[in-house]
C-alpha cells in the first residue's frame, strides 16, 4: 500500500515558538492532503485541506494564521504551528489521497505529537 | 450534516469473549462511505474497512466481522474471539460521495485483558 511519512515523530518545543511538521507521500504522488488534530483521548478532527499548489481550505474555527499549510509539491505538505501555545499540544495526523476510478483512497501519516511546553 | 456516533466510550473484556463496537451514523446523502480504523498506543491509524452505502453485504475477515444495516444507519464491528492484542481505540469514520474528508466518531476503547 501507499506509504504517507511524517517528521517529526513528536517534538517538544517552548511557548511563543512555531514549529513545522512535513508530511510526505513516499511512493505516490498526492494532489491534496488533509491534515487533523487529535486532542488526548479525544477523536480525529479535520483541520484543513491542502492542495498542490493552491491555498488550504481550512475547518471552521481552525485559525488559518496560526496553522499555516503549504503544499508546494504533490508529495509534500507542511503545516507550522506558529506561535504555539500549550493549548495547540496535540497529536497531528496529516492524509493523503490516492485517485482510483470509484474512490481516492485516503492513507494516513504516523502521526506527531506536539508538546508545548 | 454527517456525523458519527459510537456510544460505547470504553469495553473491557477477557480474552477469548466476543465484542461487538456499535456505530450509528448519519448523512444526507445516497452515497457514502463507512470505514473502521484501529489506533494502537502507538497513535498510528490502520485502516481495518471500508464499505460504501450500496454493499449491504456483511464481510467477514478472520476474527473481523461487520455489520451494515442502512435501515438503522449502523455499522457495527465484532471480533470473535478477542485477543490482547485487539486492545486499542477502534473509529468509526464517515465520507460522502464527492467529498473525501472523513468525519470520525469519538472512538470506542476496547480493553482485552488475559
Amino acid at each position: 500500500g501507499a506509504v504517507v511519512s511524517q517528521h517529526p515523530s513528536w517534538v517538544i518545543c517552548k511557548s511563543g515558538t512555531s514549529v513545522k511538521i512535513e508530511c510526505r507521500s513516499l511512493d505516490f504522488q498526492a494532489t491534496t492532503m488533509f491534515w487533523y488534530r487529535q486532542f488526548p483521548k479525544q477523536s480525529l478532527m479535520l483541520m484543513a485541506t491542502s492542495n498542490e499548489g493552491s491555498k488550504a481550505t481550512y475547518e471552521q474555527g481552525v485559525e488559518k494564521d496560526k496553522f499555516l499549510i503549504n503544499h508546494a509539491s504533490l508529495t509534500l505538505s507542511t503545516l507550522t504551528v506558529t506561535s504555539a501555545h500549550p493549548e495547540d499540544s496535540s497529536f497531528y495526523i496529516c492524509s493523503a489521497i490516492v485517485g482510483t476510478l470509484d474512490y481516492n483512497e485516503q492513507f494516513f501519516g504516523p502521526g506527531t505529537r506536539l508538546t508545548v511546553l | 450534516a454527517q456525523k458519527v456516533t459510537q456510544a460505547q466510550t470504553e469495553i473491557s473484556v477477557v480474552e477469548k469473549e466476543d465484542v461487538t463496537l456499535d456505530c450509528v451514523y448519519e448523512t444526507r446523502d445516497t452515497t457514502y462511505y463507512l470505514f473502521w480504523y484501529k489506533q494502537p498506543p502507538s497513535g498510528e491509524l490502520v485502516f481495518l474497512i471500508r464499505r460504501n452505502s450500496f454493499d449491504e453485504q456483511n464481510e467477514i475477515s478472520g476474527r473481523y466481522s461487520w455489520n451494515f444495516q442502512k435501515s438503522t444507519s449502523s455499522f457495527n464491528f465484532t471480533i470473535t474471539a478477542s485477543q490482547v492484542v485487539d486492545s486499542a481505540v477502534y473509529f468509526c469514520a464517515l465520507s460522502e460521495r464527492g467529498f473525501q474528508k472523513l468525519v470520525f466518531g469519538t472512538g470506542t476503547r476496547l480493553l482485552v485483558s488475559p
